[in-house]
C-alpha cells in the first residue's frame, strides 16, 4: 500500500513557468511533510519542510501548499529555472515512537526548458 | 563536514557473489538508514537502525542484512547478489528517527549481472 502518492512523474515547465507537483496521502498520522531535491548523480537533499498546523510556507520561490481536510501538499516553484530541473521526492512521517523515518512518493522528474 | 559517506561509488558484481556496502556519517546522528531507488519506485527503505546496536526491516528487506558497527556507521550486506537487486543504494543519516532532516550519501551504483 503506497502511502504518499505524487503526480506528476515527470513535468516540463518552461523556463520562467510556474512547476506544481502534487502529493496525496492516507496515514491520517503524518505530521511532518518534507520535500527532497535530488540532481543527478547526487543524493537527495532537504529543499523545504512544512507541519500541519500552517496551511503555506515559502522559502524564496519554493512554496509548500498544504491542505488537511483532503489530506493533500503540494509544491510550487515559481520562475521555474533550468537549474531547477532535478528530481523532486515529497514525504511525510509521523511523531509516534520508532525511527522508521520518511515514507517518500515515487519523485517527479522536473525538466525546465530554457 | 563530510556528512554521509558511501564507498563504493560504483560496482558490477556476477550472480552469487557477495559485497559489503559501506556507510559513515560524522554528525553525532543516532538513526541511519539504507534506501534503493530505482526508475518509477522512488526511494524504498531496506532497513534501518535507531541506535548503535539496533536494527528492523523496511520495506524491501529480503536478500539483505546489516550491521549497525558503532554510532557513525552502518553497513549494508548483499550475501548471494541477483540481477533483481540492480540498483542505487542510498545510505541517510536522521538525528533522530522522525521529523528532523535526513542527510544522505552520494550513492552507490550497483550492477548484478
Amino acid at each position: 500500500q503506497q502511502q504518499v502518492k505524487q503526480s506528476p512523474q515527470s513535468l516540463i515547465v518552461q523556463k520562467g513557468g510556474i512547476s506544481i507537483i502534487n502529493c496525496a496521502y492516507e496515514n491520517t498520522a503524518f505530521d511532518y511533510f518534507p520535500w527532497y531535491q535530488q540532481f543527478p548523480g547526487k543524493g537527495p537533499a532537504l529543499l523545504i519542510a512544512i507541519r500541519p498546523d500552517v496551511s503555506e510556507k515559502k522559502e524564496g520561490r519554493f512554496t509548500i501548499s498544504f491542505n488537511k481536510s483532503a489530506k493533500q501538499f503540494s509544491l510550487h516553484i515559481m520562475d521555474s529555472q533550468p537549474g531547477d530541473s532535478a528530481t523532486y521526492f515529497c514525504a511525510a512521517t509521523d511523531s509516534g515512537g520508532g525511527a522508521d523515518g520518511l515514507t517518500f512518493g515515487k519523485g517527479t522528474h522536473l525538466i525546465i526548458q530554457p | 563536514n563530510a556528512g554521509v559517506t558511501q564507498t563504493p561509488k560504483f560496482q558490477v558484481l556476477k550472480t552469487g557473489q557477495s559485497m559489503t556496502l559501506q556507510c559513515a556519517q560524522d554528525m553525532n546522528h543516532n538513526s541511519m538508514y539504507w534506501y534503493r531507488q530505482d526508475p518509477g519506485m522512488g526511494l524504498r527503505l531496506i532497513y534501518y537502525s535507531a541506535s548503535e546496536g539496533t536494527t528492523d526491516k523496511g520495506e524491501v528487506p529480503n536478500g539483505y542484512n546489516v550491521s549497525r558497527l558503532n554510532k557513525r556507521e552502518f553497513s549494508l550486506r548483499l550475501e548471494s547478489a541477483a540481477p533483481s537487486q540492480t540498483s542505487v543504494y542510498f545510505c541517510a543519516s536522521m538525528l533522530e528517527g522522525k521529523r528532523t532532516e535526513a542527510f544522505f550519501g552520494q550513492g552507490t551504483r550497483l550492477t548484478v549481472v
